[in-house]
């Protein structure tokens, strides 16, 4: 089963308004990461936050981390067109390199 | 900038041939891994290797092979390509990094369709 699992799976908003994912994990982990994909493109990298770390920002996005309830939120603020993607979640658990990915929230944004 | 460029971006090829996909890396990034994404099944690790000459098995190895005989490249091969392996092929590569937070830059990714 996925490690991580993001909710909602489709999201549709309107520009300007704020967008949250959420993500649920089952194993302990070190750190959690999220990740972007447009359409058809590669996987890229946004914010990473530590086990140990409750909130982290980075720009429009905000992170948070409960790992009492082994759960994640991404916040994307004033979102714009451009924003419409797939967001990831990933954990590493606590041994390896190795990443699991949860199935993805599908973000539109509507100009 | 990582990049990670994957040899081709659309491949179509018939069932029972013997597939290449080419992932080149120019980072000397030690870990490379290689994913199959699928509607409704987010992204699966197929195999990974942590150093030239060196492989693991993921989560669906049966059907792939890979080979890294160089640092910055890692291949993924499908000896006798089947229909079931329709799908959009992910590389990824990282670098260790103090305590373990290794984020993973992917190639563009590499949509294979088996008739």
């Amino acid at each position: 089963s996925q490690q991580g699992e993001e909710d909602p799976q489709a999201l549709s908003i309107q520009e300007g308004e704020n967008a949250t994912m959420n993500c649920s994990y089952k194993t302990s982990i070190n750190n959690l990461q999220w990740y972007r994909q447009n359409s058809g493109r590669g996987l890229v990298h946004l914010i990473l936050i530590r086990s140990n770390e409750r909130e982290k920002h980075s720009g429009r996005l905000r992170v948070t981390l409960d790992t009492s309830k082994k759960s994640s939120s991404l916040l994307i603020t004033a979102s714009r067109a451009a924003d419409t993607a797939s967001y990831f979640c990933a954990t590493d658990g606590t041994s390896g390199s190795r990443l699991t990915f949860g199935e993805g929230t599908q973000l539109t944004v509507n100009p | 900038d990582v990049k990670v460029t994957q040899s081709s971006r659309y491949l179509v090829k018939r069932t029972g041939e013997k597939v290449f996909l080419e992932c080149v890396q120019d980072m000397d990034h030690e870990n490379m891994f290689w994913y199959r994404q699928d509607p409704g099944l987010g992204l699966r690790l197929i195999y990974f290797s942590y150093d030239v000459k060196m492989k693991e098995k993921g989560d669906i190895p049966e059907g792939y092979s890979v080979s890294r005989e160089k640092k910055e490249r890692f291949s993924l091969i499908l000896e006798s390509a089947s229909t079931n392996q329709t799908s959009m092929y992910l590389c990824a590569s990282s670098s260790p990094g103090q305590g373990r937070e290794e984020t993973q830059y992917f190639g563009p990714g590499t949509r294979l369709l088996v008739l």
